[in-house]
């Protein structure tokens, strides 16, 4: 089946720590997202790239870091720097162009402990 | 820079009944306005994508309408079912290509 796999569902943090979440699609979209969805504060971007080994930060990419080393994977990773990274992360992918539908995986929740 | 809105933050109807949900955004420059449905602690569905040049766009029970001189979208549900209960999300595309989130209408359908 076509579509967009995050992994792992749930990931607990030690304070101090990296942690990478996965990211990978068959869809052969050019362009992939990382949002971050906290209660009442609906989805903020993290990162994007529309084409493999370049990528954009977007409104809150403080404390993040990405690659895009091959087009279907995005991995995503919250380093130490990131003070509050408890939160819902959605990864999304789409066509290249401003027109077309995007699509969204299941997301991993992230909780420091 | 694009803000997008959405009203109410939350509604509660019986079943059967139709139903609005709004969406407004600040900069008519889009290329596409696309409704999502996110149920608790998942991933975000998509349900309808209109494109800047349409008027609107079906779906079984849902329609949701452009009108981007207004900076106005609307998402109708006919005959709304316990099933439909979700939040709601409406975002935008603009030159930068991501998408611009409203912070979601929470429905609560009751049977």
């Amino acid at each position: 089946d076509g579509g967009i796999t995050q992994s792992p569902k749930y990931l607990f943090r030690k304070e101090g720590q990296n942690v990478t979440l996965s990211c990978e699609q068959n869809l052969n979209h050019d362009a992939m997202y990382w949002y971050r969805q906290d209660p009442g504060q609906g989805l903020r971007l993290i990162y994007y790239s529309q084409i493999v080994n370049d990528f954009q930060k977007g409104d809150i990419a403080e404390g993040y870091s990405v690659s895009r080393e091959k087009k279907e994977s995005f991995p995503l990773t919250v380093t130490s720097a990131q003070k509050n990274p408890t939160a819902f992360y959605l990864c999304a992918s789409k066509e290249q162009g401003g027109g077309t539908e995007a699509f969204f995986g299941q997301g991993t929740r992230l909780t420091v402990v | 820079k694009q803000e997008v809105t959405q009203i109410p933050a939350a509604l509660s109807v019986p079943e059967g009944e139709n139903l609005v949900l709004n969406c407004s955004f600040t900069d008519s420059a889009i290329y596409n306005l696309q409704w999502f449905r996110q149920d608790p602690g998942k991933g975000l569905t998509s349900l309808l994508l209109i494109q800047s040049s349409q008027r609107e766009q079906t779906s079984g029970r849902l329609n949701a309408s452009l009108d981007k001189s207004s900076g106005r979208s609307t998402l109708y549900i006919a005959a709304s079912q316990p099933g439909d209960s979700a939040t709601y999300l409406c975002a935008v595309t603009g030159a930068g290509t991501a998408l611009i989130f409203g912070k979601g209408t929470t429905l609560s359908v009751s049977s």
